[in-house]
């Protein structure tokens, strides 16, 4: 079955940027989405098709996909955004998350 | 405003039954894929299964093929998961999943029900 691999976490310091990836076999002929999950929220979609921005995500928020890695990241990190990120993706007719990212906003 | 709110939760001996359902509101039921997503407590997200607009196409994960059914009422916007056969490692936060575009992203989410298996 299809796997999508994610590092288990992610440190930044406010102001700077993070960057999560997301590998797995030909992930660039996917399209990838992202979701934040916060404590005790449900997720919430930040990137869709590996670079779009859903209205009223914050233009710190940007994807790329290529290859086998997609890439989430967030410039001007700020300690509103220390989350849990998945990202996910369809293989044939099922979806594939990743195990996800917990992002530390040092 | 797009609305999606899960039901039917609870506490189920392992073996037993249960099912969830989902009211959706504030935009064209009939017009859009669902799934399930599931969250095992302190873990990552688990997609479940999703359903079609039209019921026509139906995928479920591995761990619940055979015990799970997904089902749909367009007339009353309902959604449903019919969980069968229920073992302790099904317990998990249950969300109701609106799939939408060509890339099938999921863009509403509801607030989730807890299931709890256990005897």
């Amino acid at each position: 079955s299809y796997e999508l691999t994610q590092p288990p976490s992610v440190s930044v310091s406010p102001g700077q940027t993070a960057s999560i990836t997301c590998s797995g076999d030909k992930l660039g002929d996917k399209n990838v989405c992202w979701y934040q999950q916060k404590p005790g929220q449900s997720p919430v979609m930040v990137i869709y098709q590996d670079t779009k921005r859903p209205s009223g995500i914050p233009e710190r928020f940007s994807g790329s996909n290529s290859g086998n890695t997609a890439i989430l990241t967030v410039t001007g990190t700020q300690a509103m955004d220390e989350a849990d990120y998945y990202c996910q993706a369809w293989d044939s007719n099922s979806v594939v998350f990743g195990a996800g990212t917990k992002l530390t906003v040092l | 405003e797009v609305q999606l709110v899960e039901s039917g939760g609870g506490l189920v001996q392992p073996g037993g039954s249960l099912t969830l359902s989902c009211a959706a509101s504030g935009f064209t039921f009939s017009s859009y894929t669902m799934s399930w997503v599931r969250q095992a407590p302190g873990e990552g997200l688990e997609w479940v299964s999703y359903i079609s607009s039209g019921s026509s196409s139906i995928n479920y994960a591995d761990s619940v093929k055979g015990r799970f059914t997904i089902s749909r009422d367009n007339a009353k916007n309902l959604l449903y998961l019919q969980m069968n056969s229920l073992r302790d490692v099904d317990t998990a936060v249950y969300y109701c999943v609106r799939v939408v575009g060509a890339s099938r992203h999921f863009d509403y989410w509801g607030q989730g029900i807890l299931v709890t298996v256990s005897s």
